[in-house]
């Protein structure tokens, strides 16, 4: 019962650096959704997918970039990390409808130090 | 203007209390309304949708106001457990299947004190 699942749970980068940001769902879900969180903030949406090979940006798409090749997975891809990227970051899915709700991957907490 | 906008809170209640978070939404094309719940560090979790009937799952009390483009969520008889921070989420997108994102609310955060 897996639902979304996002790896890592924790990550330290410095100033510059590259990294993936992994998310997966195993709910056959075509819409999925990357947000930020920062301290006491709403949750951001930087990228959504509605479907494979479909991605378009939200609110703070700068900085990121996201490809949605297969149904179940949605990475997010950090270029040239800066310390305004520190924050939670929340992938999310759902199936389409006006009423179905989102459901949460657990969030991976990034630093850029 | 915010396009969700709520309670800045903190709420502090003790338990057995009643307590009301409000919350406007700003863009009158909004389709969905829900309150998302979520504990410290955790990820936000549906807790109920709302609709324009208004709809009531236990202890818990969802009301909509289109006209004034008002939510509302009332807890009654808090437990210590419903300690979290309450985000008020409004969706809105084109039908037929298009795209739909939601937005969220800063949050009010509720303590439930022994």
């Amino acid at each position: 019962n897996a639902g979304v699942t996002q790896t890592p749970k924790f990550r330290i980068l410095k100033i510059g650096q590259s990294m993936t940001l992994q998310c997966t769902q195993d709910m056959n879900h075509n819409y999925m959704y990357w947000y930020r969180q920062d301290p006491g903030m709403g949750l951001k949406l930087i990228y959504y997918s509605v479907g494979a090979g479909i991605t378009d940006k939200g609110e703070v798409p700068n900085g990121y970039n996201v490809s949605r090749s297969t149904t179940e997975d949605f990475p997010l891809r950090l270029e040239l990390a800066a310390p305004s990227q520190t924050s939670v970051y929340f992938c999310a899915s759902s199936a389409p409808g006006a009423y179905q709700p989102q459901h949460f991957g657990d969030g991976t907490r990034l630093s850029i130090l | 203007r915010k396009e969700v906008e709520q309670d800045p809170g903190p709420f502090n209640v003790p338990e057995g209390a009643t307590v009301a978070f409000n919350c406007t939404y700003s863009n009158s094309a909004s389709q969905s309304f829900f309150w998302y719940r979520q504990d410290c560090r955790k990820e936000p979790k549906l807790l109920m949708s709302v609709y324009s009937s208004g709809n009531e799952d236990g202890r818990f009390t969802a009301q909509l106001n289109r006209a004034s483009q008002y939510i509302s969520l009332l807890i009654r008889d808090s437990k210590l457990s419903d300690s979290a921070t309450y985000l008020c989420v409004v969706r809105w997108g084109n039908s037929g299947g298009s795209n739909y994102k939601l937005t969220f609310g800063k949050g009010t955060l509720l303590t439930v004190n022994p």
